[in-house]
């Protein structure tokens, strides 16, 4: 039990353009979720929290017009990156959690490529 | 913020033991995890300890925790060419939530 899948695994979009990424709790009911990035060599650092049904609360230097996250269901959050810039490109993870659980399960990350 | 700190770079022969160190700076760190990334992967969660624990062992894996120290190891028994990944450490305070703080992973190359 416990999974996680994120879609697309890879995507290559244009300068300037936006992109979703998502995240699905395939077989429990996600009450809250974590977007994480990861550049090359480095660790994966939070961006922002979302709990199913409010606003998503981000880190600091995380910009929140340009990450719109959306956690509309108890399944489904999706992280929209907009007006994206080379300097976007990088790994993002999410993770998910419900209310009973006490540990939160990672997708399989997207590796976002922007040329 | 809290730090997270591993060594980058480990490299062991087949059938040897790994250790990979982490240390941490948040005192209020409830639970400690190893998680394991293959390349182009996402992460697979190896094992956690609690913070009130000092040492769990599961199967190959035993992890050790210096709570005084800050300390963490993670001892790999009889490597095998495919534990090779990059290993994080990652910690969870009280005031974080369920959200964790990673370090930037230590890399462990296994040569036959």
């Amino acid at each position: 039990g416990a999974v996680v899948s994120q879609h697309p695994s890879w995507v290559i979009c244009k300068s300037g353009t936006s992109v979703k990424i998502e995240c699905r709790s395939l077989d429990f009911q996600a009450t809250t979720m974590f977007w994480y990035r990861q550049f090359p060599k480095q660790s994966l650092m939070l961006m922002a929290t979302s709990n199913e049904g409010s606003k998503a609360t981000y880190e600091q230097g995380v910009e929140k017009d340009k990450f719109l996250i959306n956690h509309a269901s108890l399944t489904l959050s999706t992280l929209t990156v907009t007006s994206a810039h080379p300097e976007d490109s990088s790994f993002y993870i999410c993770s998910a959690k419900d209310r009973m659980n006490t540990e939160a399960f990672f997708g399989q990350g997207t590796r976002l490529t922007v040329v | 913020g809290e730090d997270v700190e591993q060594s980058l770079f480990l490299s062991v022969r087949e059938g040897d033991s790994s250790v990979i160190n982490c240390t941490y700076t948040d005192s209020s760190s409830t639970y400690l995890y190893w998680y394991k990334q293959e390349p182009g992967a996402g992460l697979q969660l190896l094992t956690y300890i609690f913070s009130n624990m000092d040492m769990k062992q599961d199967q190959r894996l035993t992890v050790l925790l210096n709570k005084k120290d800050k300390h963490l190891s993670l001892r790999i028994a009889d490597t095998q060419t495919g534990d090779s990944a990059i290993y994080f450490c990652a910690e969870r305070g009280t005031n974080s939530g369920y959200a964790l703080n990673f370090g930037k992973g230590t890399s462990l190359l296994v040569t036959p």
